[in-house]
């Protein structure tokens, strides 16, 4: 079974600042995704970023982009110029893609993000 | 706006009783998942339905059922309601496509509160 391992429960950073949140996984598949979902204080849980596996360049949404190092199963987020309106609970997950009909998605334990103006 | 709608948005009932979640996916996803969000146990999959058949079962329990109508909407049957069942339950929804899905988008939540 999958597992995912978020060992920083809260962070902090200063506006317009960067910030790293660190996200490592377990899998013996080869072809599978990680995800990045933001939960702000509505809970809704909002898709951050994407990464497929099989693609070696790294992902970036605007602010956002991601350190995947799929040799070292690492997957951590960068977010840049932050602001206040990224303070939320981020989410790191994973999802096999050996099946086309779907998969669950298996979540880390979270990381608390404050941002102090 | 994800485009998936949960009804309702909060829920308060007694010990004992029985609630039904419901939850609209986008237009044209087929899977629908189900997932619970508890402080104790983080978040959790709970079962997966794609157009109609029950594809994967997480950590549901067995007073916990669901099901998606030919119309894909889904609902969860919670039953036997005890008060560690309190939590936000999720559902979400994505599309096949050529490689891999959709990512998933989630509805907003349901509160479930057990008093």
């Amino acid at each position: 079974a999958q597992t995912v391992t978020q060992s920083q429960p809260e962070m902090s950073v200063q506006e317009a600042e960067t910030v790293t949140l660190s996200c490592t996984y377990d899998t013996s598949e080869s072809d599978y995704y990680l995800f990045w979902y933001k939960q702000p204080p509505s809970r809704q849980m909002i898709l951050v970023i994407r990464q497929e596996a099989y693609k070696q360049q790294n992902a970036t949404e605007n602010r956002f982009s991601v350190n995947f190092q799929k040799a070292a199963k690492s997957f951590s987020l960068k977010i840049s110029d932050s602001q206040l309106g990224d303070a939320a609970m981020y989410f790191c997950a994973y999802r096999s893609a050996r099946e086309t009909s779907g998969s669950r998605l298996t979540f880390g334990e979270g990381t608390q993000l404050t941002v102090n103006p | 706006d994800s485009g998936v709608t949960q009804t309702p948005k909060h829920l308060i009932t007694a010990t004992g009783q029985r609630v039904t979640l419901r939850c609209s996916p986008r237009s044209g996803d087929l899977s629908v998942y189900w997932y619970q969000q508890s402080l104790d146990q983080g978040l959790q999959f709970l079962i997966q339905y794609y157009n109609g058949e029950e594809r994967a079962k997480g950590n549901i329990l067995e007073r916990f059922s669901a099901q998606q109508f030919p119309d894909l909407h889904s609902e969860l049957n919670l039953s036997s309601l005890e008060l560690g069942d309190s939590a936000l339950y999720f559902c979400a929804s994505s599309h096949p496509r050529e490689h891999g899905d959709t990512e998933a988008f989630f509805g907003q939540g349901t509160r479930l509160t057990v008093v």
